[in-house]
């Protein structure tokens, strides 16, 4: 069954300090990984995308990383600030029919 | 270029009653998406369509549709209202759809739905 699942849920870090997210997936085939941010109330915005081939992906101070061969994205937020208290979403792409698996999200709260 | 428009933002509804959503996509996309984003949830997907034709369906009953317009605008109709239908509702559209196609889907602000 493809499937993204994320960790941690939720976390809690201290502004200016630098916090890493985890996405493992099980889909297969899969042509991209996409990694996107959501205020509260607010719809997805996209911060990186990486297809298979791709290792690494900077966006300012969000950089992913992707390993194809363990099924494994991580994105690392680098000096946190408030502005950065969002909910992160781990998007994979099912090559065969282009339908988006969502992950679940990690609420991140940066507080001063 | 005008981003992905969501009407309206916010609706409050009745339980039984029945409600349309409209998203207009980005100018040149034809592909548009919808998704169904509850507390604890993550997004789920409801349906895709491409140039009028729905592409993808999630597993939701049927009382959730939707359609596309020659123009790529999409609408999403819930009937019969229930209270566990209160979510953000978002659409995202993209350029195409289909196999090994890498473009970026774009989302809209979304429509708070609350069913009292």
């Amino acid at each position: 069954k493809n499937q993204v699942e994320q960790s941690p849920q939720s976390l809690i870090i201290l502004e200016g300090k630098n916090c890493t997210l985890q996405c493992n997936y099980t889909v297969s085939p899969f042509s991209n990984l996409r990694w996107y941010k959501q205020d509260t109330g607010r719809g997805p915005v996209s911060l990186t995308i990486m297809t298979f081939s791709e290792n690494t992906k900077s966006n300012g101070r969000y950089t992913a990383t992707l390993d194809a061969d363990t099924k494994q994205s991580s994105l690392h937020i680098t000096a946190s600030q408030l502005s950065d208290s969002a909910s992160y979403i781990c998007v994979v792409t099912f090559s065969n029919t282009g339908k988006l698996i969502f992950g679940q999200g990690t609420t991140l709260q940066v507080k001063p | 270029k005008a981003g992905v428009t969501q009407t309206p933002r916010y609706l409050i509804k009745t339980r039984g009653q029945q409600v349309t959503l409209s998203c207009s996509p980005i100018s040149g996309h034809r592909s548009v998406s919808w998704y169904q984003q509850t507390p604890g949830q993550g997004l789920q997907f409801l349906f895709e369509y491409f140039s009028e034709t729905q592409r993808n369906k999630g597993n939701f009953p049927g009382r959730f549709s939707g359609r596309q317009f020659s123009n790529s605008r999409s609408e999403m109709n819930v009937s019969t209202l229930e209270l566990g239908d209160s979510a953000l509702y978002l659409c995202a559209s993209r350029e195409g759809t289909g196999p090994r196609l890498n473009t970026e889907a774009f989302f809209g602000q979304g429509t708070r739905l609350t069913v009292v």
